[in-house]
């Protein structure tokens, strides 16, 4: 089975910019959740798609917003990039049943810098 | 709210010695506890999880945590390490209130020959 995909691997913007970053789930899940790493915060979780519906959220401003389509594919986007927004945000997907048990299986990430 | 300390943000050792990585969490109603390793320019993988049942958990390459519920810790142990763990560990854990982990701030394990 292929594993958790994220688009593109690395990406450079500048401030004031937005950007939309991709994540394709392992087959036959149905649950999608972003997380951002950066050196300072560590990891934060931003928010969880299932069955293309927001189901829980992280602290973050509106500036980051999600969506999943009906094949689980899910796309996460930042308006008006700010210098702190420089970070690795990594996808993590799960069948999505049983969720507070189940395994995240995380995908190698989007690198964002932010100039 | 639930919180993750890892107390040691570095932890040096040598090949073949035991190492321990520590985990306390807080919480106030039931968690479920991860340990994820992160190799460098990689992803998250899990290494094990406590849900229930045994409170000693172990992986397939040799490491093991203990859950305890009293000193709300999860350690993360193995008697003799090899130069290819030195990779970051994450412990996390998820309180029953979705698909949310909540982690720690890594610690950093280096391997030295």
């Amino acid at each position: 089975k292929a594993g958790v995909t994220q688009t593109p691997r690395y990406l450079i913007k500048t401030r004031g910019q937005q950007v939309t970053l991709s994540c394709s789930p392992i087959s036959g899940h149905r649950s999608v959740s972003w997380y951002q790493q950066t050196p300072g915060q560590g990891l934060q979780f931003l928010f969880e798609y299932f069955s293309e519906t927001q189901r829980n959220k992280g602290n973050f401003p509106g500036r980051f917003s999600g969506r999943q389509f009906s094949n689980s594919r899910s796309e996460m986007n930042v308006s008006t990039l700010e210098l702190g927004d420089s970070a690795l945000y990594l996808c993590a997907s799960s069948l999505g049943l049983a969720a507070f048990q189940e395994t995240q299986y995380f995908g190698p990430g989007t690198r964002l810098l932010v100039l | 709210a639930q919180s993750v300390t890892q107390l040691d943000s570095q932890v040096p050792v040598f090949e073949e010695a035991p190492v321990e990585l520590r985990c306390n969490y807080s919480s106030s109603v039931s968690v479920y506890l991860f340990w994820y390793v992160q190799y460098p320019n990689q992803g998250l993988q899990l290494l094990l999880k406590y849900l229930s049942g045994s409170t000693l958990v172990e992986s397939i390459n040799g490491f093991e945590a203990e859950f305890n519920k009293s000193q709300t810790s999860f350690h993360l142990r193995k008697p003799s390490v090899h130069i290819s763990d030195t990779a970051e560990y994450f412990c996390a854990v998820n309180n029953n209130a979705g698909n949310m982990l909540t982690f720690g701030g890594g610690t950093r394990l280096m391997v030295k020959p």
